[in-house]
């Protein structure tokens, strides 16, 4: 089974800030990850993904995500965040032999001006 | 390339009534997905499919049905609507087996009256 975890349903943030958006995952094998985002009345949009590797991964928009396998999460990251970062946020999880992925419930970012 | 199209954008059905979402791809992807979004959610796996001819059922497939003539197209039926098969669905498809991502299509906006 698999499943992932997003803790936060909101998260808000002044434009030029950091932001970050949690992510946790539970797999029995190893993971595939990714983040998409989601702006009003469209569908999701692929934003990066871990497969294996260097840890940090870097995508698209200025986002970046670092795995950590110790503590089975996948953050999302962004060093200065701008106002058109404003959208729904998921986490997806795969493990490596399965053909479905998994979804967070998703988190709310605002960035105000 | 158009992607993922979905049609209708949006529709209103009555409670008994039946309907078949439309799904295409023209990226010549084997996997596609059928998957509803809630509010507070995320997104809901209903059906998916490996290739032409093959179909399976994800976590929520009572009240669907599927089918996959051909590798473009994947609809997914409604028999009996009722008020709980009002959501967004999503179409989705990958490329094949291996770390790929999923693109997904606009969506459809269903209610259920």
């Amino acid at each position: 089974a698999q499943s992932v975890a997003q803790p936060e349903d909101q998260v808000n943030v002044a434009e030029g800030n950091p932001l970050t958006v949690k992510c946790t995952y539970s797999v029995s094998g190893n993971p595939y990850l990714f983040w998409y985002v989601q702006y009003p009345n469209r569908g999701l949009q692929f934003l990066l993904k871990y497969i294996t590797g260097d840890n940090l991964v870097k995508g698209s928009y200025g986002f970046e995500a670092e795995f950590n396998k110790s503590q089975t999460s996948f953050h999302l990251k962004k060093p200065s965040a701008l106002v058109s970062d404003s959208a729904l946020y998921f986490c997806a999880v795969r493990e490596v032999r399965d053909y479905k992925l998994s979804f967070g419930a998703g988190t709310t970012v605002t960035v105000r001006a | 390339n158009a992607g993922v199209t979905q049609t209708p954008k949006f529709r209103i059905l009555k409670i008994g009534q039946s309907m078949t979402l439309q799904c295409a791809q023209d990226m010549n992807h084997n996997y596609m997905y059928w998957y509803r979004q809630d509010p507070g959610m995320g997104l809901k796996l209903i059906y998916y499919s490996v290739g032409a001819g093959i179909t399976d059922k994800g976590e929520v497939p009572n009240g669907y049905n599927v089918s996959r003539s051909t590798t473009e197209d994947f609809p997914l039926r409604l028999e009996l609507a009722a008020p709980s098969q009002t959501s967004v669905y999503f179409c989705a498809s990958r490329l094949t087996s291996g770390a790929y991502e999923q693109y997904f299509g606009p969506g459809t906006r269903l209610t259920v009256t």
